[in-house]
């Protein structure tokens, strides 16, 4: 069964600090790959979906990144601010079923 | 965008009551539903996937005859919890793909909560 394993599981880092999130699969034959943040109580919010023929994609302050052949996905936020405190799941399939990271807690602080 | 709706988006329930949740696909065609819980402090655990018209397939360590899982057209998917107990209590998740979609498109989630 595939696993998910986000690091770290949380972040503490002041405004503006730029940063990386790692997300790791057990089984590196991920079709596609979804960054998702949550903020507390809330549901999911899709940030970058990274498709098959794809290795990265950018959105504003965020880019992410996959490899493949390693399972492994990074997400970088650049210019970090407080508003961008949630917590941060990636998700990947391996064919019709999603499987979701553990996540990392992240706080900017001000 | 694509949107998926659940409803409600809160319930409290008595132990040992059913409760229904829906979710639908409210602007393109759901071939594929997923149901998803998430405790506390914890990452969402995939429960089911549902295709149109036929039985849902659950993850391992799900029981089926208390998640019932329904998904009867291509915009609608309905989970029902059977005889809750407050160890149901969670954050219940829906997500939809339409065919030919690589991304997942999320419902707002349902809080449940089993007294």
């Amino acid at each position: 069964k595939q696993e998910v394993t986000q690091i770290p599981a949380a972040l503490s880092v002041p405004e503006g600090e730029n940063l990386v999130l790692n997300c790791s699969f057990t089984d590196s034959a991920i079709y596609n790959l979804q960054w998702f943040r949550q903020d507390p109580g809330k549901g999911l919010t899709s940030l970058l979906l990274i498709q098959s023929s794809q290795r990265e994609q950018t959105s504003g302050r965020l880019n992410a990144s996959l490899d493949k052949s390693s399972g492994r996905s990074t997400l970088y936020i650049a210019a970090s601010q407080p508003g961008d405190s949630a917590t941060y799941l990636c998700a990947g399939n391996t064919g019709n079923q999603f499987y979701f990271g553990t996540g990392t807690s992240l706080t900017v602080i001000p | 965008g694509a949107v998926v709706s659940q409803h409600p988006s809160w319930v409290i329930c008595k132990s040992g009551t059913s409760v229904k949740i829906e979710c639908r696909s409210l602007d393109f065609q759901a071939t594929t539903m997923f149901w998803y819980r998430q405790f506390p402090k914890q990452s969402l655990m995939l429960m089911a996937t549902s295709n149109e018209g036929s039985k849902a397939t659950y993850e391992q360590g799900v029981e089926k005859d208390k998640f019932l899982i329904n998904h009867a057209s291509l915009t609608l998917s309905t989970l029902t919890v059977t005889s809750a107990h407050p160890e149901d209590s969670s954050f219940y998740i829906c997500s939809a793909t339409g065919q030919g979609d690589d991304e997942q498109y999320f419902g707002p989630g349902t809080r449940l909560t089993v007294t």
